[in-house]
């Protein structure tokens, strides 16, 4: 079974400071994926990757970046965290085979935004 | 969220029961996942489907691309099914869309 560890587990972070979580998986899969969950919204993607070196917008990119430098990692980086950020947050990985993928989710991060 | 509709938010069941949840896509869709998200919070993948239905001990899935819905099946409901389900719809650019759950809760 697909393993995705996401660090840290939970975090609390001061509006406009700089916040990364981190993903990682061991199971080779290219794509890969950053969801934030909240109330009333479900989880929603924020950014993906297809491989090392790209990063794609999901739907919510604003006030987000992303990065994969390898096919293991792939980072979600606030620049300047705001309080409409504290969220859970969920890294998964899938195998990309033209588009017909089984996703494989992390344990979540929460963040808190003060 | 708007392309992905679960029904119900929330469902009750005894022990022993059966039920069924239930998606409803706005726009096509080439699959859909299914997942249940325990009280950690954890997400574990149930089913994946481009049509046709699965089934995997008590749970069964199907999905209707061309009447655009997709149903799961508990059957004989145990305490370890309670958590919140969701059904993601996999459409024609990537990612996932999910609907905003159904709230299981099995008691004895």
């Amino acid at each position: 079974e697909a393993a995705v560890t996401q660090s840290p587990r939970n975090k609390v972070a001061v509006t406009g400071g700089k916040v990364t979580l981190s993903c990682n998986q061991t199971n080779n899969h290219n794509n890969m994926y950053w969801y934030r969950q909240d109330t009333g919204h479900g989880l929603r993607l924020i950014h993906y990757s297809y491989g090392a070196g790209s990063t794609e917008k999901g739907d919510i990119p604003d006030g987000y970046k992303a990065s994969r430098p390898s096919q293991e990692n792939f980072s979600l980086i606030l620049e300047l965290a705001t309080p409409s950020q504290t969220s859970v947050y969920f890294c998964a990985s899938g195998e990309g085979l033209g588009g017909a993928e089984t996703l494989y989710f992390g344990s979540g991060t929460r963040l808190t935004v003060l | 969220g708007d392309q992905v509709e679960q029904s119900p938010s929330a469902l009750s069941l005894h022990e022993g029961t059966s039920s069924a949840l239930r998606c409803n896509f706005t726009t096509t869709t080439r699959s859909v996942q299914w997942f249940r998200q325990n009280s950690r919070g954890s997400l574990i993948n149930l089913f994946y489907l481009a049509s046709g239905t699965k089934e995997n001990g008590r749970l069964k899935s199907a999905f209707d691309s061309k009447e655009l819905y997709s149903t799961l099946h508990i059957r004989d409901a145990q305490l370890e099914d309670s958590g919140t389900y969701f059904c993601a719809a996999e459409h024609y650019a990537q990612g996932l869309t999910f609907g905003l759950g159904t709230r299981v809760s099995v008691f004895p």
